[in-house]
């Protein structure tokens, strides 16, 4: 069973400040590793996704790196903005022993303060 | 367009009145699942469907049912709902299946969510 783990569990920067999110899973057998946003109540918005066989992906001033023998995953935000303000969900989904399970971490919670 | 529809968005209801909560996806996709949202518990899988008729059950189960007698649905049933299942639920749906192997693109789709309160 996969654990999913992100650090930190909050951050709170000024505004233009790049970031780094953490996220770290315990079995490399997954199809893709996909990082979400979510504000307050609301549902979660894809960010990015990356393909097993992928090591990395940018939107805009997002860039998301894999490396799946170490079993981690880094989201990058450049220049960041008070509208980047929520929270930041790395899943996996994963191929190994539980086959089709999407297991999330636990989040973290971004502040960007003007 | 591409999408993932739950309704209700929003549920209040009594202990023990049966309610159905469903998920319908236009993307031909074969897996979709349930999620429960929990402050301080994230996002837990409840049931998940990896096609028409197969189902199995996620990390929290208990309490809940789910069929999927056509693709692109997948109904949450609560058949006596108590106050420990008010949460936050979403939907999801993907590509990945037992038969979608190789795979190419298995982006996880979500519903908006229904937020549920059990009185």
């Amino acid at each position: 069973k996969q654990e999913v783990t992100q650090i930190p569990a909050a951050l709170s920067v000024p505004e233009g400040e790049n970031l780094v999110l953490n996220c770290s899973f315990t079995d490399s057998a997954i199809y893709n590793l996909q990082w979400f946003r979510q504000d307050p109540g609301k549902g979660l918005t894809s960010l990015l996704l990356i393909q097993s066989s992928q090591r990395e992906q940018t939107s805009g001033r997002l860039n998301a790196s894999l490396d799946k023998s170490s079993g981690r995953s880094t989201l990058y935000i450049a220049a960041s903005q008070p509208g980047d303000s929520a929270t930041y969900l790395c899943a996996v989904f994963d191929r190994g022993s539980t086959l089709g399970r999407l297991y999330f971490g636990r989040g973290t919670q971004l502040t960007v303060w003007p | 367009e591409a999408q993932v529809t739950q309704n209700p968005r929003y549920l209040i209801t009594v202990t023990g009145k049966k309610l159905t909560v469903t998920c319908s996806q236009n993307m031909n996709h074969e897996y979709m699942s349930w999620y429960r949202q929990d402050p301080g518990l994230g996002l837990r899988q409840i049931y998940y469907s990896m096609n028409v008729e197969v189902t199995d059950k996620g990390d929290v189960p208990e309490g809940y049912k789910v069929s999927r007698k056509e693709k692109r649905n997948f109904p949450l049933i609560l058949e006596s709902p108590s106050p420990n299942q008010t949460s936050l639920y979403f939907c999801a749906s993907s590509f990945v299946g037992r038969s979608a192997l190789p795979l190419s693109n298995t982006e996880a789709f979500f519903g908006q969510g229904t937020r549920l309160t059990v009185v």
